[in-house]
């Protein structure tokens, strides 16, 4: 699975959007871009993921540029239950032995502030 | 409905000491994942089940590690001989299937495990 940079911290104030960046520059063609987070003391939660077209769900949106080799996680109106450890994946979805793990990097802590 | 539980929530154990750690994945998901997250580290994929078998074992990190899953349902993961550097979280996910263009993988708790 390709490598993925994030910044290591990030700060957002309550209500605003939160955009946090991932670098992925050796993505694959058939490698799909996953967002997770996890709050503290809490298993991973699954955010979105998208292949090259934008995605929007209820909790994020999430904007792959036109070369894939890098996204960003978009959550709207951050609230202080954001606050989490935020993880970018990029993943191939089908074929081989391995295509059903997934490879944390060091993530993103968001800090959402009042 | 239900989500993924583990159990124990909790297990201290003294270093040589066998230990078992409990899965049980949301009904109808085929696919079984377990993971470990030591203090100031990543998250660590340790094994992969699809059904009872078990495709990729590349991250168990020796021989004390085994993993078994049974019915196509639970699982158990044994470390043998517990050391220190074995405490961990250790967190089980499953999944609908893996093989699909869509795998959301859901996660339980987590055990933590103490070797003193």
């Amino acid at each position: 699975d390709a490598k993925t940079t994030q910044p290591p911290s990030m700060d957002c104030a309550e209500g605003r959007a939160a955009n946090l960046p991932c670098n992925h520059s050796t993505i694959s063609g058939n490698e799909y871009v996953y967002w997770y987070r996890q709050i503290h003391s809490q298993g991973p939660q699954y955010i979105i993921h998208g292949l090259k077209n934008n995605e929007t769900n209820e909790m994020a949106s999430l904007i792959i540029t036109e070369d894939r080799k890098s996204s960003t996680l978009i959550l709207p109106h951050a609230t202080l239950r954001d606050t989490a450890v935020y993880y970018c994946i990029v993943r191939v979805n089908a074929g081989g032995t391995s295509y059903g793990k997934l490879t944390f990097g060091q993530g993103t802590i968001l800090t959402v502030h009042p | 409905g239900a989500g993924v539980s583990q159990s124990p929530s909790n297990k201290v154990t003294e270093k040589g000491k066998d230990v078992e750690l409990r899965c049980d994945p949301i009904s109808g998901h085929t696919a079984l994942y377990w993971y470990r997250q030591s203090l100031g580290q990543g998250l660590e994929f340790l094994i992969y089940f699809q059904g009872n078998s078990a495709p990729d074992k590349s991250g168990l990190p020796s021989d004390r590690f085994s993993a078994e899953r049974t019915g196509g349902s639970v699982s158990t993961l044994t470390i043998q001989r517990t050391q220190q550097e074995d405490s961990a979280v250790y967190l089980c996910a499953s999944s609908p299937t893996a093989d699909s263009s869509y795998n959301e993988q859901f996660f339980g708790p987590g055990t933590r495990l103490t070797v003193l």
